[in-house]
């Protein structure tokens, strides 16, 4: 299993850029690096996903780089609704992950005015 | 809503009880897995199913615990004789396994229901 680990919380305010870094130093050839966001009583819910490099989507930016021991997400201007726990996954997603899927404890993000 | 689906969204019993949880997937997702997730943690991988064959169990799914998806539809999480220890939230997330190269270069994103929130007395 590929263990990721990330910071316990980190504190923003609206407006602001954020970086969440997460260190998978064991991370497979064929693993993918997703990440989930959740808000409390709610199930996680797909922020982004990624392989190598750079991928950008309509809400956030995923950074990669060349030797894949680590992924940055990146929140542009995050707002108090940003407020939430953030997960970084590594796995093979081609195969459905099983229980290569693992969450850790995530990033408490806190966003304020 | 065409999302995943729990119910119910909150259990409470006794020790000793069984219950038991269903979860709709999102219709044409091959894919189920139900997830435990206690306070402060990150969900645990609990089962998961392609269609109606449950491919992989957790060491974390004792013989009290027990999953099925009979017509590769929906599927139920059964626990029975209840444990204090049992109390968490139960999620469950479905996914379209699009196979094969495709599969490989996108990835298959997880969906998570709202969960169903155990309380074990």
């Amino acid at each position: 299993l590929a263990k990721t680990t990330q910071p316990i919380s980190m504190d923003s305010y609206e407006g602001q850029e954020v970086n969440i870094t997460c260190s998978h130093n064991n991370i497979a050839t064929n693993d993918y690096i997703t990440w989930y966001q959740q808000f409390p009583s709610q199930g996680p819910r797909f922020i982004i996903q990624g392989y190598k490099t750079k991928v950008t989507n309509e809400v956030a930016s995923l950074f990669i780089p060349a030797d894949r021991k680590s992924s940055t997400l990146s929140l542009p201007r995050v707002s108090l609704s940003d407020t939430a726990v953030y997960y970084c996954l590594v796995g093979d997603m081609r195969t459905g992950g099983g229980n290569k899927l693992t969450f850790g404890t995530g990033t408490q993000l806190k966003v304020e005015l | 809503d065409t999302g995943v689906s729990q119910n119910p969204r909150h259990k409470i019993t006794k020790r000793g009880q069984n219950v038991t949880f269903r979860c709709d997937p999102i219709s044409e997702h091959n894919r189920l897995y139900w997830y435990r997730q206690t306070l402060g943690q990150g969900p645990e991988f609990l089962t998961y199913f392609q269609n109606e064959a449950q491919l992989e169990k957790s060491r974390l799914l004792s013989d009290r615990f027990s999953a099925e998806r009979p017509k590769g539809s929906f599927s139920t999480l059964e626990i029975q004789r209840t444990e204090q220890g049992d109390s968490a939230m139960y999620l469950c997330a479905s996914s379209l396994d699009r196979g094969g190269i495709a599969g490989a270069q996108r990835g298959n994103e997880q969906f998570f229901g709202p969960g169903t929130r155990l309380t074990v007395l």
